[in-house]
C-alpha cells in the first residue's frame, strides 16, 4: 500500500491529452513539493517534473505538472507512442521520501 | 557526463549480508546527498535511505522497513556510496538503484542502472 495514491493504469491515443493523478496528505503533498518520474520498460526512472511544475532540461514541454492542496497531476499533451511507460509521483513526507504506486500509461 | 554505476548485487540466503556499491562520476560527488531506492519485480519504487554530504555531517536516514538492518556510507575519496545490507529477508529482493538528490528541491536527477539483489534459500 503506497503512501501516495495513483490510478494503476491510464491510456490514450496518439495526439490526445492524458492526465495522471496523485493523491496524498497534509504531511507529504500538502506541505512539500511533488516530483514525477518516468520509467520506460527495463530502464531506471527518469526525472520528469520537479518542484511541482518544473521541467528538467531536455524534458519536452508536452509534460506538465500541477499541485492543489494534497493532490497533484501530471499532464501529457500530444501523446506519442514513446510516452508508453510507468509514471510515479513522489514527495517528501516528514522524514522519508514516499512514492505513488505507479501508473502504467498505454498508448493505444 | 554524469554516471552512477551500481555493483555488488547477487543471490544471498535469508539472514545473510550483502554490500552494494555506487560509483559516481561527472559531478561533485562530495557535495551531493546520495540515496538508495529499490523496486521489487513488477512493483513500484520504494525509498531505502540516504546519506548527506560532509557539510551536513554525513547524516543518514532510513525507511522503517530497513532501519537497523541496512547501513549507508560513503567514501568521497573514491566517489562511491555504499549500502550494507544485513539480516536480509526474502522481501528485500529487488533491483536497487542509487540516485542523486539535487539541491533541496530538485528531485532525484540521476539514477544508476540498478543492481539485482535476490534473497532466497
Amino acid at each position: 500500500q503506497s503512501v501516495l495514491t495513483q490510478p494503476p493504469s491510464a491510456s490514450g491515443t496518439p495526439g490526445q491529452r492524458v492526465t495522471i493523478s496523485c493523491s496524498g496528505s497534509s504531511s507529504n503533498i500538502g506541505s512539500n513539493y511533488v516530483y514525477w518520474y518516468q520509467q520506460l520498460p527495463g530502464t531506471a526512472p527518469k526525472l520528469l517534473i520537479y518542484s511541482n511544475n518544473q521541467r528538467p532540461s531536455g524534458v519536452p514541454d508536452r509534460f506538465s505538472g500541477s499541485k492543489s492542496g494534497t493532490s497533484a497531476s501530471l499532464a501529457i499533451s500530444g501523446l506519442r507512442s514513446e510516452d508508453e511507460a510507468d509514471y510515479y509521483c513522489a514527495a517528501w513526507d516528514d522524514s522519508r521520501w514516499v512514492f505513488g504506486g505507479g501508473t502504467k500509461l498505454t498508448v493505444l | 557526463e554524469v554516471q552512477l554505476v551500481e555493483s555488488g548485487g547477487g543471490l544471498v540466503q535469508p539472514g545473510g549480508s550483502l554490500k552494494l556499491s555506487c560509483a559516481a562520476s561527472g559531478f561533485t560527488f562530495s557535495g551531493s546527498a546520495m540515496h538508495w531506492v529499490r523496486q521489487a519485480s513488477g512493483k513500484g519504487l520504494e525509498w531505502v535511505g540516504r546519506i548527506r554530504s560532509k557539510a551536513n555531517s554525513y547524516a543518514t536516514a532510513y525507511a522503517a522497513s530497513v532501519k537497523g538492518r541496512f547501513t549507508i556510507s560513503r567514501d568521497d575519496s573514491k566517489n562511491t556510496a555504499y549500502l550494507q545490507m544485513n539480516s536480509l529477508k526474502t522481501e528485500d529482493t529487488a533491483v536497487y538503484y542509487c540516485t542523486r538528490l539535487v539541491g533541496t528541491s530538485g528531485g532525484f536527477d540521476y539514477w544508476g542502472q540498478g543492481t539485482l539483489v535476490t534473497v532466497s534459500s
